[in-house]
């Protein structure tokens, strides 16, 4: 298995309060991304890193901001969370340019509820 | 809209059933297909791909898939599932050259032993 570890595994936290989700490879990637799943939905791209500080939108990046200072680690933060990101966060890598024209390896998820 | 259907979202079957879960996406230009497997509390992982050359593609667990172009469809196959085979199948499609997938809502298989 690839080596991504996501943290936390669950969390429940308060409308309005900023949330830092953390993926962590030990891969030597240089492509991360972030997704939410949500029923009825698949998978939908949030941001996406092609190196380190080098970060771009993805389809539902709105309320949702990433960092990457080293090539190991790619952080989510949601500003100030709000109901409608309740949902479940993966973490993927590839070695080459975009999931679409590669394999992309994922992690275990992130359980976040905002209540 | 650039998307991916796949057709049923739960799925029940018995041991030894055969297996046919369709996606069909929306795209007349070169595509690159994909299926992925989430296994109950495990991560996502690649069950096959097809980029290009023969349409019938083999995976993993033994599962394969047919790239029919004219219908716009890859369907997963398998001819015998097992118990084992429980998890949720995703189908996805990279369309377009920024070489980002979009991914079908997910169909839940469950195998009954």
């Amino acid at each position: 298995d690839a080596g991504i570890t996501q943290s936390p595994r669950h969390k429940v936290t308060e409308t309005g309060t900023p949330v830092t989700l953390r993926c962590h490879q030990t891969e030597n990637h240089r492509y991360m991304y972030w997704y939410r799943q949500d029923p009825g939905h698949g998978l939908r791209l949030i941001h996406y890193s092609y190196g380190v500080k080098d970060t771009d939108k993805g389809e539902v990046s709105d309320g949702y901001s990433v960092s990457r200072s080293k090539t190991e680690d790619f952080l989510l933060t949601l500003e100030s969370a709000t109901s409608s990101q309740t949902s479940v966060y993966f973490c993927a890598i590839s070695e080459s340019s975009g999931t679409g024209n590669t394999e992309a390896f994922f992690g275990q998820g992130t359980r976040l509820t905002v209540v | 809209a650039q998307s991916v259907s796949q057709h049923n979202h739960h799925v029940i079957l018995s041991e030894a059933a055969s297996l046919e879960l369709g996606c069909n996406y929306s795209y007349g230009g070169t595509v690159n297909l994909f299926w992925y497997v989430q296994y109950p509390g495990q991560h996502l992982q690649l069950l096959l791909k097809y980029f290009s050359g023969d349409p019938l593609v083999k995976g993993i667990k033994g599962f394969e898939a047919e790239f029919i172009k004219s219908k716009f469809s890859f369907n997963l196959r398998k001819p015998s599932v097992q118990w084992s085979d429980t998890a949720e199948y995703f189908c996805a499609a990279c369309m377009d050259s920024n070489y980002q997938l979009i991914w079908g809502a997910g169909t839940k298989l469950i195998i009954k032993p």
